[in-house]
């Protein structure tokens, strides 16, 4: 199993241009996640998907999109790039039986480094 | 609403124990989980508390008080390898996590 893949690992944009970060799970994991992780902070949760068809918004949603169009698949859009949105991200997916004691661990990807100059 | 504190950064010695501390606030909680993430790479998965007491596994152990909003984090036998972020997360309900900022570990010999 490849695990939780993402793409490209480095890219550098310029404002107002738009690109799409991959990334795709091999562990039939129902839920899937976006992160971005800024400098000495806490990882944020940008979007998340609990299905094939599912998103819904995170803590940090403006200025990105998301698809989930099959259950391997979770590509995150930044339509108009802002110095503000330069960052780590990263990509998750979870296997999670939902009761109240869930135990959901997550298993992350590599990572994106995203510089908006 | 929802608050994670853990020290910034510490030091300790190879061969050492350390523990790493973790206090929080939360509407919601279903259990707590510590993540290791070595600089630049992905975060992953540690160790997962939620019921009161000590989960023990390997050098590592994890420890849950529900009452105090505390956890903490005993890394025995320091090895340099150990030397990353430690981070206390949240499981506020199902899927749901929030992250704290991390605790730097710097292991010198």
């Amino acid at each position: 199993n490849a695990g939780v893949t993402q793409t490209p690992k480095f890219r550098i944009l310029k404002i107002g241009q738009s690109m799409t970060l991959q990334c795709a799970q091999d562990m039939n994991h129902n839920y899937m996640y976006w992160y971005r992780q800024d400098p000495g902070m806490g990882l944020k949760l940008i979007y998340y998907s609990v299905g094939a068809g599912i998103t819904d918004k995170g803590e940090v949603p403006n200025g990105y999109n998301v698809s989930r169009s099959t259950t391997e698949d979770f590509p995150l859009r930044l339509e108009l790039a802002a110095p503000s949105q330069t960052s780590v991200y990263f990509c998750a997916s979870s296997y999670s039986n939902p009761t109240a004691a869930s135990y959901n661990e997550q298993f992350f990807g590599p990572g994106t480094r995203l510089t908006v100059l | 609403g929802q608050n994670i504190d853990q020290p910034t950064e510490m030091t300790a010695t190879e061969g050492a124990i350390v523990q790493i501390n973790c206090t929080y606030q939360t509407s919601g909680f279903n259990g707590l989980f510590w993540y290791q993430q070595h600089a630049g790479e992905a975060p992953t998965f540690l160790s997962y508390n939620v019921l009161d007491g000590l989960e023990e596994k390997g050098r590592f152990s994890s420890f849950l008080s529900r009452s105090k909003g505390y956890s903490y984090l005993l890394l025995k036998e320091l090895q340099m390898k150990d030397s990353a972020s430690y981070l206390c997360v949240l499981n506020t309900g199902g899927f749901k996590t929030i992250f704290g900022a991390g605790t730097r570990l710097f292991v010198k010999a």
